[in-house]
């Protein structure tokens, strides 16, 4: 079946520090992909998608790229702030059947940024 | 609505009791997912609804749990007899379609079983 392993946190980093978080998935065919934020108290947003081999998707500056070689989709961002303490989740959807509506995550990665 | 709504934000049950979480979907989106979240977890599915339809619910863990959408709007999941075990979040999200992206989450209903 579909599954999704992300780097364990917590991630701690400093204001203007690169962030990245590691993500590798195993599904059949062409998955499309995802990371959601979740801040507290609030509910998952999806933060950007990519839906086929070699897209990147990027918002808010962070940035992911399909990596099907490597069954990879690593999130970056070049200057994390305060501001995107969070916690961070990948997933995917499967490329038919029950997979296509359905969305498998990672456990999360807690990120906190100081000042 | 602007949103995916819940209700209510906590409950707290002790075990053996039944509880009811609502999901009211924004206006119009025809599919509705439920999704548990263990602490310290991803959210894992547990069923899907397009209209009134439960067209999945491969991922409820026990006949102790139910869902509803009778209308093809506000949903209902019920939990009966209550563990310690289903203590978790409660994740409703709904989409236009069915397709793949485009969820639209709401802020879960933590549930607490003592």
């Amino acid at each position: 079946g579909n599954s999704v392993t992300q780097m364990e946190g917590p991630v701690t980093l400093s204001e203007e520090a690169f962030l990245t978080i590691n993500c590798t998935y195993t599904a059949t065919g062409y998955p499309s992909l995802f990371w959601y934020v979740q801040y507290p108290g609030e509910g998952l947003q999806l933060l950007l998608k990519a839906t086929k081999a070699d897209d990147k998707g990027s918002n808010k500056g962070f940035e992911a790229t399909y990596r099907k070689e490597t069954t990879s989709f690593h999130l970056e961002k070049g200057s994390v702030q305060v501001s995107d303490s969070a916690v961070y989740f990948c997933a995917l959807s499967g490329a038919e059947g029950a997979g296509s509506y359905q969305l498998t995550f990672g456990k999360g990665t807690k990120l906190s940024v100081i000042p | 609505g602007a949103g995916v709504s819940q209700s209510p934000r906590y409950k707290v049950a002790k075990r053996g009791q039944d509880v009811a979480l609502r999901c009211d979907p924004i206006s119009g989106h025809v599919s509705l997912f439920w999704y548990q979240q263990a602490l310290g977890q991803g959210p894992e599915f547990l069923t899907y609804f397009q209209n009134e339809a439960q067209l999945d619910k491969s991922g409820l863990p026990s006949d102790r749990f139910f869902a509803e959408r009778p209308e093809g709007s506000v949903s209902t999941l019920k939990i009966q007899r209550t563990q310690q075990e289903d203590s978790a979040v409660y994740l409703c999200a709904s989409s236009l379609g069915a397709e793949k992206v485009g969820y639209t989450f709401g802020s879960g209903t933590r549930l607490t079983v003592v």
